[in-house]
C-alpha cells in the first residue's frame, strides 16, 4: 500500500464511450502525475499537476483530459479513444516539484489497466 | 535531453543466485537524481532507492546493493541470494532539471524456485 489509490483497476471501453479514471492520494503531497505504460515501452509522462495547477502537458492527444479538483484527487477523462490507447495508466504523487527541490521520489498507485475495443 | 537505457529486457535466474540489473543514463545536467523502482504483478511501482549525482558511494540494503559509477554513467542494481518474491519488472529512472522522471524500458526479472 503506497498511499496512492486508483480506480478502477481494470476498464474495458468502446471507442465511442466516455469514462474517467480516478486517483486519490493520502500522503499530503502537492504534486500528482499521470503516466502511460504501454507494453515494452518506457513509462510516458502525460500530465503533471502542482497545487492543482497543470504544469506539464507532454503533447497528449485531446481525447485525454485531466482534472485536478484538489491536491488529493486527480482524474483522467477519456473519450473517443483508439485501440492503441490500451495500456496501464499509472497515477503518482510526490511532495512537490519546486524549481529548487526536485529530489523527492514519486509514489505510484497500482494503475488502471485500460483496454479499448 | 535525458535518456535511460536498460539493455536487459528479461533475465531469469534460479533462486539463491545473485543477479545484476544494468542501467545506463544520459543527461547534460550536473545535478540529477537516479532511482530504482520495482513493479510487481500487482502493478504499482514501488520505490527502492534514490541517489543524487554527487554521492557515488555504493549502497547496501539487505540483499539489495547499488553501484553508481558516474564515469560510466551507470547505476546498476544487484540482488544477492535472489528469491522468488523478487520476480518483478525493475525500472531505473532519472530526474533532472526538467523535473520529469525519465524511465528506462524496464527489466523483467524472473526468479525460478
Amino acid at each position: 500500500e503506497t498511499g496512492v489509490t486508483q480506480t478502477p483497476r481494470h476498464l474495458v471501453m468502446g471507442m465511442t464511450n466516455k469514462k474517467s479514471l480516478k486517483c486519490e492520494q493520502h500522503l499530503g503531497h502537492n504534486a500528482m502525475y499521470w503516466y502511460k505504460q504501454s507494453a515494452k515501452k518506457p513509462l510516458e509522462l502525460m500530465f503533471v499537476y502542482s497545487l492543482e495547477e497543470r504544469v506539464e502537458n507532454n503533447s497528449v492527444p485531446s481525447r485525454f483530459s485531466p482534472e485536478c479538483p484538489n491536491s488529493s484527487h486527480l482524474f483522467l477523462h477519456l473519450h473517443t479513444l483508439q485501440p492503441e490507447d490500451s495500456a496501464l495508466y499509472l497515477c503518482a504523487s510526490s511532495q512537490d516539484i519546486t524549481a529548487t527541490d526536485y529530489n523527492t521520489e514519486a509514489f505510484f498507485g497500482q494503475g488502471t489497466r485500460l483496454t479499448v475495443v | 535531453a535525458q535518456k535511460v537505457t536498460q539493455a536487459q529486457t528479461e533475465i531469469s535466474v534460479v533462486e539463491k543466485e545473485d543477479v545484476t540489473l544494468d542501467c545506463v543514463y544520459e543527461t547534460r545536467d550536473t545535478t540529477y537524481y537516479l532511482f530504482w523502482y520495482k513493479q510487481p504483478p500487482s502493478g504499482e511501482l514501488v520505490f527502492l532507492i534514490r541517489r543524487n549525482s554527487f554521492d557515488e558511494q555504493n549502497e547496501i540494503s539487505g540483499r539489495y546493493s547499488w553501484n553508481f559509477q558516474k564515469s560510466t554513467s551507470s547505476f546498476n542494481f544487484t540482488i544477492t541470494a535472489s528469491q522468488v518474491v523478487d520476480s518483478a519488472v525493475y525500472f531505473c529512472a532519472l530526474l533532472g532539471s526538467a523535473r520529469q522522471l525519465t524511465f528506462g524500458s524496464g527489466t523483467q526479472l524472473t526468479v525460478l524456485p
